[in-house]
C-alpha cells in the first residue's frame, strides 16, 4: 500500500489481557516511531527504530510495554497485563532516515 | 525542544484565509518550526516547516517573525476539509534520523459555511 497501515483499527481488551498492535510502514522507510495519544491530548513519543535497531525507548511508560521490529520492516507494539490507563490511540509513523514522518490511522485501544 | 503556545480553538469561514498563530519565545538558533495537522480519527499529517525564512507549499504558507519568537500558519482559502487540530512544533533536526516530534495540545480549527 501507499501509506502506513496499522491493525487492528480498534481493540477492546479486558484488564490484565495482553495485546499486540501491528504497524506496516511505508516500504523502504528506515525510521519507525510509535506514539500514544490520550483523549484530547497530542500524541506522545513512545519509541524509535532505525531498521531493526531500537535506538530510543525513553517514552515507554512501563516495562509492560515492549516493541520490536525484527526484520526492519513490520513492527509490533505489545502491552502486557493491560490496565485502564493504557486506553488510548496508538500511532505508528515511518520516514526515510532524514525526512518527514508519515503517520498511520492508529489503533484505538480500550481496556475494560 | 522549545515549548510552544497556541490558542485552544479558532473558527474560520469557508473560503477565507485561516491564520493560526504560534508563540515560541524560547526557540534556539538551530530549532526549526514545524506544523502538522490531525483530522478527526486520522493520524497527524505534515504540512510545512521552516527555519527563519517564510515558506510556501501547495498546502499552506509559514510566516516566521524576524526574531523567530513567533510564527503564523496561513491556509489561504480554507475549506470544510481543513477542520482539524493544528500542531506547532519546534525542534532541532539531527542528521542520522530519530527526529521525534513533541506535540502540544494544538489549535482546534473549525471551518464553517
Amino acid at each position: 500500500g501507499a501509506g502506513v497501515s496499522q491493525s487492528p483499527r480498534y481493540k477492546v481488551a479486558k484488564r490484565g489481557q495482553d495485546v499486540a498492535l501491528r504497524c506496516d510502514p511505508i516500504s523502504g522507510h528506515v525510521s519507525l516511531f510509535w506514539y500514544q495519544q490520550a483523549l484530547g491530548q497530542g500524541p506522545e513519543f513512545l519509541t524509535y527504530f532505525q531498521n531493526e535497531a531500537q535506538l530510543d525507548k525513553s517514552g515507554l511508560p512501563s516495562d509492560r510495554f515492549f516493541a520490536e521490529r525484527p526484520e526492519g520492516s513490520v513492527s509490533t507494539l505489545k502491552i502486557q497485563r493491560t490496565q485502564q490507563e493504557d486506553s488510548a490511540v496508538y500511532l505508528c509513523a515511518s520516514s526515510p532516515l532524514e525526512g518527514e514522518a508519515f503517520f498511520g490511522q492508529g489503533t484505538r485501544l480500550t481496556v475494560v | 525542544d522549545a515549548k510552544t503556545t497556541q490558542p485552544t480553538s479558532m473558527d474560520c469561514a469557508e473560503g477565507r484565509a485561516a491564520n493560526l498563530p504560534c508563540n515560541h519565545s524560547t526557540i534556539s538558533g538551530n530549532e526549526y518550526v514545524y506544523w502538522y495537522r490531525q483530522i478527526h480519527s486520522q493520524g497527524p499529517q505534515y504540512i510545512i516547516h521552516g527555519l527563519k525564512n517564510n515558506e510556501t507549499n501547495e498546502m499552506a504558507s509559514l510566516i516566521i517573525t524576524e526574531d523567530r519568537k513567533s510564527s503564523t500558519l496561513i491556509l489561504p482559502h480554507a475549506t470544510l476539509r481543513d477542520t482539524a487540530v493544528y500542531y506547532c512544533i519546534v525542534r532541532v533536526v539531527f542528521t542520522g534520523g530519530g527526529n521525534k516530534l513533541t506535540f502540544g495540545t494544538g489549535t482546534q480549527l473549525k471551518v464553517e459555511l
